[in-house]
């Protein structure tokens, strides 16, 4: 069980393209899914708690504008990086969450990597 | 502010041996901490999760350990495998927001057959 899957796994784009990212969890409902970038050899950085039907949540220092999230249903979230730029080639990873008592676990897709030429 | 360490130098054993993997925490108490596994290129893996008037957890060849007084939780792989190579890592809740994790850079792990 909880498994969360992410479309596509990787995506190769020129500059000033925009890229949809899809996260979907397939055997639980999820009310609140989470966007992460990770660079090389660095920590999972958050970059914004995505909550069905209503507007994401950014961390601070990250773009809305540049990174649109959309959480229309209990099982699926997109991230769409509009204008791509070099800069924002990463490994992009979304994480659905699942209440326990008194618990919060967060389980993960696969990751979506994006390179911006 | 709150935050987690975990062994900075990649662990290198040996088939067979138990590995043992250590997270710290300060300033704060966390309710619970979970721990994961990442492979490279992959998402994060959820393996366990410990609560803090649990002072073990166990599921197979893992193990789990919170210690609140030390504000430590040990990590343990008994009978390691080369395929249990990774990095692992330990993720409390958040104090502001618990819906939020707290990440660290892990701690790579690497079974040499």
């Amino acid at each position: 069980g909880a498994v969360v899957s992410q479309h596509p796994s990787w995506v190769i784009c020129k500059s000033g393209t925009s890229v949809k990212i899809e996260c979907r969890s397939l055997d639980f409902q999820a009310t609140t899914m989470f966007w992460y970038r990770q660079f090389p050899k660095q920590s999972l950085m958050l970059m914004a708690t995505s909550n069905e039907g209503s507007k994401a949540t950014y961390e601070q220092g990250v773009e809305k504008d540049k990174f649109l999230i959309n959480h229309a249903s209990l099982t699926l979230s997109t991230l769409t990086v509009t204008s791509a730029h070099p800069e924002d080639s990463s490994f992009y990873i979304c994480s659905a969450r699942a209440t326990g008592f008194m618990t919060d676990t967060q389980y993960f897709g696969p990751g979506t990597r994006l390179t911006v030429l | 502010s709150q935050k987690i360490e975990q062994n900075s130098e990649a662990l290198n054993i040996q088939e067979g041996k138990t590995a043992t993997l250590t997270c710290n925490y300060t300033n704060y108490s966390p309710a619970y901490l979970q721990w994961y596994r990442q492979d490279p290129g992959r998402g994060p893996v959820f393996l366990l999760l410990i609560r803090e008037n649990e002072k073990e957890k166990r599921k197979e060849r893992l193990k789990v350990t919170f210690d609140t007084t030390l504000k430590q939780s040990l990590f343990h792989i008994t009978a390691s495998q080369p395929a249990d190579s990774a990095t692992y890592l330990c993720a409390p809740p958040n104090a502001g927001n618990n819906r939020k994790l707290i990440w660290g850079l892990g701690t790579s792990l690497a079974v040499n057959p």
